[in-house]
């Protein structure tokens, strides 16, 4: 099957800084979409990219779909303490339903105040 | 409901006993999905329903497994003789209907085998 490599696995930056994250696949793939996780709770949907060369922003959230079909990345700009969490990128193949997603294993964000 | 809701938050079982976890997906959602997370590990998928059928039972990992679906609506995944490995995070989503990839998360059950 398809393999996702999402980087970096943690991010330790202080308050008010940019946040840059990254996935890539083995494979191409049609949809993309970027989840956070708090502690303790389920994934919640940031933003969702369903084009190559997609940039799509959700308030200082910006996640783009590459060119290649093949990779992703999720911007944070001026960062805060309610960014803490875990992010995790998803893509599918091919259409269907959030079966056939791939997750990454997940970056942790801490942010220093 | 407002939002997926599953039940309970936190199980903590002995080593060989069955275990029921439910699901709650939004009202009006046709499509549920159940996934396992592992620490430190991303979402694992074990089985989702379209209405009241589940087309594919391939991810569930062992026969131990099981999930059903009632009414379109609430979902139980029964793990039985429950082994440690079984310990895990799992989550429950649903979506408006299956084509539709964006699913919503409930809080999910932590689940620990003593």
């Amino acid at each position: 099957g398809q393999q996702l490599n999402q980087s970096p696995q943690s991010m330790f930056i202080q308050e008010g800084e940019d946040v840059s994250m990254n996935c890539t696949s083995s494979s191409i793939f049609n949809t993309w979409l970027w989840y956070k996780q708090d502690p303790g709770e389920g994934p919640v949907l940031l933003i969702a990219l369903y084009k190559a060369g997609e940039l799509t922003s959700n308030g200082r959230l910006t996640a783009q779909f590459g060119i290649t079909r093949k990779d992703s990345f999720l911007n944070i700009s001026a960062s805060i303490p309610s960014d803490v969490g875990i992010y995790f990128c998803a893509g599918q193949e091919t259409g269907g339903g959030a079966d056939g997603l791939t997750f990454g294993k997940g970056t942790h964000l801490i942010i220093q105040p | 409901g407002a939002g997926v809701s599953q039940s309970p938050s936190n199980k903590v079982t002995e080593k060989g006993k069955d275990v029921e976890l439910r699901c709650d997906p939004i009202s009006g959602h046709t499509a549920l999905y159940w996934y396992r997370q592992s620490l430190g590990q991303g979402l694992e998928f074990l089985i989702y329903f379209q209405g009241n059928s589940a087309p594919d039972k391939s991810g569930l990992p062992s026969d131990r497994f099981s999930a059903e679906r009632t009414g379109g609506s609430v979902s139980t995944l029964t793990i039985q003789r429950t082994q440690q490995e079984d310990s895990a995070v799992y989550l429950c989503a649903s979506s408006r209907e299956w084509a539709d990839t964006e699913a919503f998360f409930g809080q999910g059950t932590r689940l620990t085998v003593v």
